[in-house]
């Protein structure tokens, strides 16, 4: 059973729109989630991450929102850019301090952004 | 240096062969972890280790066998694989075990014959 869903395998926008990414999550124990972008022959790269006791937390062109009560995130890219073409995965995570914890990531979706 | 760095970047291996894969990180994490991944599908944890020790262990067959010899490096030997083990093994690291931005290599690709 997949705990977080990227229902949409693919996404395709023009440079300079905005780019919408979403994720759903099953498990009400999360709460923290992250994002990463993984480009052709490499490993998933880091993008920007949220703690449930947050709804929002930008960085630069890059903003995560949270909805919890639809326990739903989503990515936005603002100015969309022919570089941010990559798969964008999201993970989730329960905040266990001091304990262990794994990350549970979704499937991924392709972004394609067309000059 | 914010590398983590894998080798090798392909490995065909037959199904009575032992290979290994080898994992190094400069970036002073104390957990490093194995995450292997088939195609159209997310990443799934294999392993952990946390300041050298072996802390999670999602239920992998014995014919993987994980090994930090010291807190740069992370192995992962292989002893008659099947074929269905074939996939993309990537590895991870991050500061500590509670903390969640993990970086990761670029993979090796592992096809079993």
């Amino acid at each position: 059973d997949q705990q977080v869903k990227q229902n949409s395998p693919s996404l395709s926008v023009q440079e300079g729109r905005i780019s919408i990414l979403n994720c759903d999550y099953t498990n009400s124990m999360f709460d923290y989630f992250l994002w990463y972008k993984k480009y052709p022959a490499e490993g998933p790269t880091f993008l920007i991450s949220i703690s449930s006791i947050k709804d929002k937390n930008e960085d630069g062109r890059f903003t995560v929102f949270l909805n919890k009560s639809a326990k739903h995130l989503s990515l936005h890219i603002v100015p969309s850019q022919p570089g941010d073409s990559a798969v964008y995965f999201c993970a989730a995570t329960v905040d266990r301090r001091g304990g262990s914890e794994k990350l549970v990531f979704g499937k991924g979706t392709k972004l394609t952004v067309n000059p | 240096d914010t590398e983590v760095t894998q080798t090798p970047k392909h490995l065909v291996m037959g199904m009575t062969n032992k290979k290994s894969l080898k994992c190094e990180q400069h970036m002073g994490h104390r957990a490093m972890y194995w995450y292997k991944q088939k195609a159209k599908k997310p990443p799934e944890l294999m392993f952990v280790y946390s300041y050298e020790k072996l802390s999670i262990n999602e239920s992998v067959p014995s014919r993987f066998s994980p090994e930090c010899p010291n807190s740069s490096l992370l192995n992962l030997h292989l002893h008659a694989l099947q074929p269905e083990d074939s996939a993309l093994y990537l590895c991870a690291s991050s500061r500590r075990q509670e903390s969640y931005e993990q970086y990761f290599g670029p993979g090796t690709r592992l096809t079993v014959t």
